[in-house]
């Protein structure tokens, strides 16, 4: 149980271009999910908070005309970097976490495997 | 704000002997939640452990198990009988009890070796 599924697994793009991350909840329903992104051998680093049907929250030096973020539904979730530079290359990861009765743990965030973004 | 340091950038264990990551956080909270994730190479990220505050008892799963000293806010994950799997990237976190954030530590790079 709790499993979390990131949609394309690896992109690359032109600069310039936009592109969508898909981030669904395969087995339980999430009420808040969370985007983050990892450079190499470095931590996580936060950029918003979504829940179901309300606008993210972006955490402080989080372009939100950039990063745009929908939570449409209690399963998914998307990323879109609008206009894309190398600069945004990077690995985005995001989680979920449960949100109602009988399903996984609520004081638990669960990970999707990731998408790697390359912008050339 | 809370913050969590973990002070091994990396650290290496021969296969079937035991390990033990450092972390230690800062918070003014009472309650709240801590974590060790596991990031392989494949990069998922992979729940190991979890423990909360209000809980004396340290938290196992299987061969982990944590060291959870709450007035001293540390909280160091013990890998027994280190298997080539165990080698990845491994992450602290914090949760506030009612929050949604979680705070990560820098990470402790774990190498088995054969």
């Amino acid at each position: 149980g709790a499993v979390v599924s990131q949609h394309p697994s690896w992109v690359i793009c032109k600069s310039g271009t936009s592109v969508k991350i898909e981030c669904r909840s395969l087995d339980f329903q999430a009420t808040t999910m969370f985007w983050y992104r990892q450079f190499p051998k470095q931590s996580l680093m936060l950029m918003a908070t979504s829940n179901e049907g309300s606008k993210a929250t972006y955490e402080q030096g989080v372009e939100k005309d950039k990063f745009l973020i929908n939570h449409a539904s209690l399963t998914l979730s998307t990323l879109t970097v609008t206009s894309a530079h190398p600069e945004d290359s990077s690995f985005y990861i995001c989680s979920a976490r449960g949100g109602t009765s009988g399903g996984p743990s609520t004081d638990t965030q669960y990970f999707g495997p990731g998408t790697r973004l390359t912008v050339l | 704000a809370q913050t969590v340091t973990q002070s091994q950038p990396e650290m290496s264990v021969q296969e079937a002997e035991t390990v033990t990551l450092s972390c230690t956080y800062d918070t003014s909270e009472s309650d709240y939640y801590l974590f060790w994730y596991k990031q392989p190479p494949s990069r998922q990220m992979i729940l190991v452990i979890r423990q909360e505050a209000y809980k004396q008892q340290n938290a196992t799963e299987n061969r982990f198990s944590v060291n959870f000293q709450k007035a001293a806010k540390s909280f160091s994950l013990k890998i027994s009988d280190s298997q080539l799997g165990d080698a990845a990237m491994y992450f602290c976190a914090y949760r506030k009890e009612y929050g949604n954030k979680l705070v990560f530590g820098a990470g402790t790079i774990l190498r088995v070796k054969s």
